[in-house]
């Protein structure tokens, strides 16, 4: 069983478009929780953490849903530059090992 | 302040032949860790250490992969023989050794291996 899933997409969404991705996590033991962006034939970098309770960032909010194991991402009023690949990302318990699902392609088109 | 450098950025070599990479992390991160990419799926953890100690290297192929980081900053990968099914992008990365906190990646050695 893969240990982070997510949908691989693409997801083609127009420029102003809401767009939510989830993905799924199978180790109950998990920590830390984080949504990483990718850009093509770039490294990741961090988008942003996955708190408990939710954490919001302009135009971005991601949420955990710990008894289902899952976390999500919402893009609200999504711009060509939101194009990209984002990658969920969990921690396990002491090792700070980080995880990462197989991406969900997202572009964004005028 | 400077980030987390990896070189050579690129590399194409032969089936069979070696290949090492090194990596710079940021200063004052304990953790460093080599990820693997191949092309369409997310990075996969090859080693993982903790200053110059291993944390975790249960997916890295320790008949032709080997890493190491003597002491506890630098680190370097090394691929003894080569496969073609090597050829991926390998990004290593820093972080503090803390809880919710951020892992860094260099730019990445992309390989081919031919």
């Amino acid at each position: 069983r893969k240990e982070v899933e997510q949908d691989p997409g693409p997801f083609n969404v127009p420029e102003g478009a809401t767009v939510a991705f989830n993905c799924t996590y199978s180790n109950s033991a998990s920590q830390s929780f984080f949504w990483y962006r990718q850009d093509c034939r770039k490294e990741p970098k961090l988008l942003m953490s996955v708190y408990s309770s939710g954490n919001e960032d302009g135009r971005f909010t991601a949420q955990l849903n710990r008894a289902s194991q899952y976390i999500s991402l919402l893009i609200r009023d999504s711009k060509l530059s939101d194009s990209a690949t984002y990658l969920c990302v969990n921690s396990g318990a002491g090792s700070y090992q980080l995880t990462f699902g197989k991406g969900t392609k997202l572009s964004v088109i005028p | 302040e400077a980030g987390v450098a990896q070189s050579p950025r690129y590399k194409i070599i032969e089936k069979r032949q070696s290949v090492a990479f090194w990596c710079n992390p940021i200063s004052g991160h304990a953790t460093l860790y080599w990820y693997q990419q191949i092309l369409g799926q997310g990075p996969k953890l090859l080693i993982q250490f903790q200053n110059n100690g291993v944390v975790d290297d249960s997916q890295l192929p320790k008949d032709r992969f080997s890493a190491e980081r003597l002491k506890g900053v630098d680190s370097t990968l090394k691929i003894q023989p080569a496969k073609l099914e090597d050829s991926a992008v390998y990004l290593c990365a820093s972080s503090l050794a803390q809880p919710n906190t951020e892992a860094f990646f260099g730019q990445g050695t992309r390989l081919t291996v031919v």
